[in-house]
């Protein structure tokens, strides 16, 4: 049972460099989201998607972009990275409807230097 | 941007005291989930609430849904070593999933 996977688990960048995160699931979950965890902040929602093909801004999007090419991934990307990204980056996902759980992935430690 | 207030920020108890920690928001939820993340792993549901009033319980842990859909509230009683951890809670609304800030308990033996 593998559920949510995210790759990598950590990173360090310099700044302006670019990549992208992977998150899968397979639990054929039609809701993703990727949030940001940083220390006394909990977590904040970066970018979400209700379906592939779409994604939508969360709460904190600027200098992230997201995609949903197929059901079971979700990509964040990181064009031009800057120390305010260093973060722990947790991905989650889950069946639509309010009455739901979602369930997360192990978290990635992005530091950008 | 939209985020849930958690009190208190952080906790330090004995071991078999009674816990309580609650989540407020400006914004109405029609579910709040309560979830706890242990170090270096993601966070994981504990209690799901979907109605105004809701009490729910799962062992020692019992948490309530707000009359208002404003707050909630999770209780924990008889704390044990491994309740060490931060404790979430989420309100969910259509799509989008809101995170509170947090409380980090510590338990002492």
């Amino acid at each position: 049972n593998a559920g949510v996977t995210q790759t990598p688990k950590f990173r360090v960048l310099k700044t302006g460099q670019s990549m992208t995160l992977l998150c899968a699931q397979d639990m054929n979950h039609e809701y993703m989201y990727w949030y940001r965890q940083d220390p006394g902040m909990g977590l904040r929602l970066i970018h979400y998607s209700v379906g592939e093909g779409t994604t939508a801004k969360g709460e904190v999007p600027d200098g992230y972009n997201v995609s949903r090419l197929k059901k079971q991934n979700f990509l964040l990307g990181l064009e031009s990275a800057a120390p305010s990204q260093t973060s722990v980056y947790f991905c989650a996902s889950s069946y639509p409807g309010q009455n739901t759980e979602a369930f997360f992935g192990q978290g990635t430690r992005l530091t950008v230097v | 941007g939209q985020q849930l207030n958690q009190s208190p920020q952080s906790m330090f108890i004995q071991e078999g005291e009674d816990v309580s920690m609650n989540c407020t928001s400006s914004s109405i939820f029609n579910t709040w989930l309560w979830y706890k993340q242990d170090p270096g792993e993601g966070p994981v549901l504990l209690i799901a609430l979907y109605k105004a009033g809701e009490l729910t319980s799962n062992g020692r842990l019992t948490a309530q849904f707000g009359i208002t859909r404003k707050d909630s509230f999770l209780n924990i009683s008889a704390s044990i070593p491994s309740d060490v951890g931060i404790y979430f809670c989420a309100g969910r609304n259509t799509d989008k999933l809101i995170f509170g800030t947090g409380t980090r308990l510590q338990v002492f033996p």
